[in-house]
C-alpha cells in the first residue's frame, strides 16, 4: 500500500531557530500534499495544501512567512517552521493522495513532534 | 461544507463488536463518507469509505442509512489495539481534495 514517510519524527530546538520537516511519498507520486498541526487532546488542524511546482495554499489564520512550504518534486514536500517559539511546539502531520487513485484515499505520515525550548 | 456529528467518546469491551455512529444530515449527493482513525501519537490511517451501499473490508464494515443522513462504523471484534480516535468525514473530490477533521470519537477498549 501507499506509504508516506516523515522526518524527523521528533525534534527539539531552541527558540528563534528554524526547523525543517520532510514529507515523502515512498511508493507513489503526489501532486498534492497536506500539512496539519495537532495540539494535545485536540483534533488535526489543516495548515496548508502543498502543490507540486507551485505555491502552497494556506488556510485562514496560518502565517505563510512563518510556515514555509516547498513541494519541489512529486514525492517530496517540506515544511519549515521559521524562527520557532515555544507556542509552535506541536505535532505536525503530512498527508498525500496517490495520483489517479480511484479511491481518493489520503495516506498520512506518522507525524513529527516539535518541541521548542 | 457538509458537517458530521459524532459522540465524543465511547467504551467497549475487548472482543465485542463496536458500533460507532455518525450523523451527516446535510450530506450532498456527491459526498463520500470516509472513516479514518488515529492511534495515540501516530498519524491518522484510513479505515473505510462508501457512497451509498454498505461496505466491508479487513478492518471494518460501514453501514450507510438509506437516506445517507447517517452511517455506522462497525468493528466486529474490538481489540485493545483498536483504541483510537475515529473520525467520520465527508469528501466531495469534485470540490477539493482536502480533509477537514472534526473532533471524532475517542474509543476506549476495556480488557
Amino acid at each position: 500500500g501507499a506509504v508516506v514517510s516523515q522526518h524527523p519524527s521528533r525534534v527539539i530546538c531552541k527558540s528563534g531557530t528554524s526547523v525543517k520537516i520532510e514529507c515523502r511519498s515512498l511508493d507513489f507520486q503526489a501532486t498534492t500534499m497536506f500539512w496539519y498541526r495537532q495540539f494535545p487532546k485536540q483534533s488535526l488542524m489543516l495548515m496548508a495544501t502543498s502543490n507540486e511546482g507551485s505555491k502552497a495554499t494556506y488556510e485562514q489564520g496560518v502565517e505563510k512567512d512563518k510556515f514555509l512550504i516547498n513541494h519541489a518534486s512529486l514525492t517530496l514536500s517540506t515544511l519549515t517552521v521559521t524562527s520557532a517559539h515555544p507556542e509552535d511546539s506541536s505535532f505536525y502531520i503530512c498527508s498525500a493522495r496517490q495520483v489517479n487513485s480511484g479511491a481518493n484515499v489520503l495516506t498520512f505520515g506518522a507525524g513529527s513532534r516539535l518541541t521548542v525550548l | 461544507d457538509a458537517k458530521t456529528t459524532q459522540p465524543n467518546s465511547m467504551e467497549s469491551n475487548e472482543e465485542e463488536p463496536v458500533h460507532l455512529p455518525c450523523n451527516h444530515s446535510t450530506i450532498s449527493g456527491t459526498d463520500y463518507i470516509h472513516w479514518y482513525r488515529q492511534l495515540p501519537s501516530q498519524g491518522p490511517e484510513y479505515v473505510i469509505h462508501g457512497l451509498t451501499s454498505n461496505v466491508n473490508n479487513r478492518m471494518a464494515s460501514l453501514a450507510i442509512a438509506e437516506d445517507r443522513k447517517s452511517s455506522t462504523l462497525i468493528l466486529h471484534r474490538a481489540t485493545l489495539r483498536d483504541a483510537a480516535v475515529y473520525y467520520c468525514i465527508l469528501r466531495d473530490v469534485t470540490r477539493d481534495d482536502k480533509i477537514i477533521f472534526g473532533k471524532g470519537t475517542r474509543l476506549h477498549i476495556l480488557p
